[in-house]
């Protein structure tokens, strides 16, 4: 059975500051999916993330996935009010199955 | 383009009743999913379908839970009877392809007392 463990799973800053969140598994992805999810809403893809070693950025966001395909991270650069919510990432695994991690609740005061 | 739609908004019932949720996808993505998500947590697949035809429902309580999507276009969730344990957001996704990415609904938050 696949696995994907997210860390930390809750965190909870001052404006300004930076964050990593971590989403690590023994198993390798062929890709991995990061959403964001505001209370009431469903889930809004941020990034796909395809190549081992590959980094994605967008705006204060950088993305990066594992040389191995196992893991991958989200940091935050000068983390904002309106980056709260519910980080998840999504590995798609074999036979197609997309993976869920179980989250990371951010909030981030002002 | 038109989002993921999905109804009720929230439902409350009383335990052992019936309820049902319905999902319209985005128009021409083949595959679509039910999860379950408790409040602060990841979601958990209910059902996958590709078209009309059922991909996985390993971890659909079949006792209870039932799933259709007739014609490959709308499908519908239905529990009967609901469990105190029920009580939680039950989203609709829809996607182009199996491993492509997850256009998600608003969902339906179902209170079970």
């Amino acid at each position: 059975t696949q696995l994907l463990e997210q860390s930390p799973q809750f965190l909870s800053i001052q404006e300004g500051e930076n964050l990593t969140v971590y989403c690590n598994s023994s198993s390798v992805f062929s890709s991995l999916q990061w959403y964001r999810q505001e209370p009431g809403e469903g889930p809004v893809l941020l990034v796909t993330v395809v190549t081992g070693g590959e980094v994605k950025k967008l705006k204060r966001l950088t993305f990066q996935f594992g040389d191995a395909r196992k893991d991958s991270s989200l940091h935050i650069t000068a983390a904002q009010p309106g980056d709260t919510g519910l980080y998840l990432c999504a590995g798609v695994g074999s036979n197609y199955q997309l993976i869920w991690g179980a989250g990371t609740k951010l909030i981030i005061k002002p | 383009e038109a989002g993921v739609a999905q109804s009720p908004r929230y439902k409350i019932i009383e335990k052992r009743q019936s309820v049902a949720f319905w999902c319209n996808p985005i128009s021409g993505h083949a595959t679509l999913y039910w999860y379950q998500q408790i409040l602060g947590q990841g979601p958990k697949l209910l059902i996958q379908f590709q078209n009309n035809g059922v991909v996985d429902d390993s971890q659909l309580p079949k006792d209870r839970f039932s799933a259709e999507r007739l014609k490959g276009v709308d499908s519908t969730l239905k529990i009967q009877p609901a469990k105190l344990e029920d009580s939680a957001v039950y989203l609709c996704a829809s996607s182009p392809r199996r491993t492509g990415e997850l256009f998600f609904g608003e969902g339906s938050r179902l209170t079970v007392l």
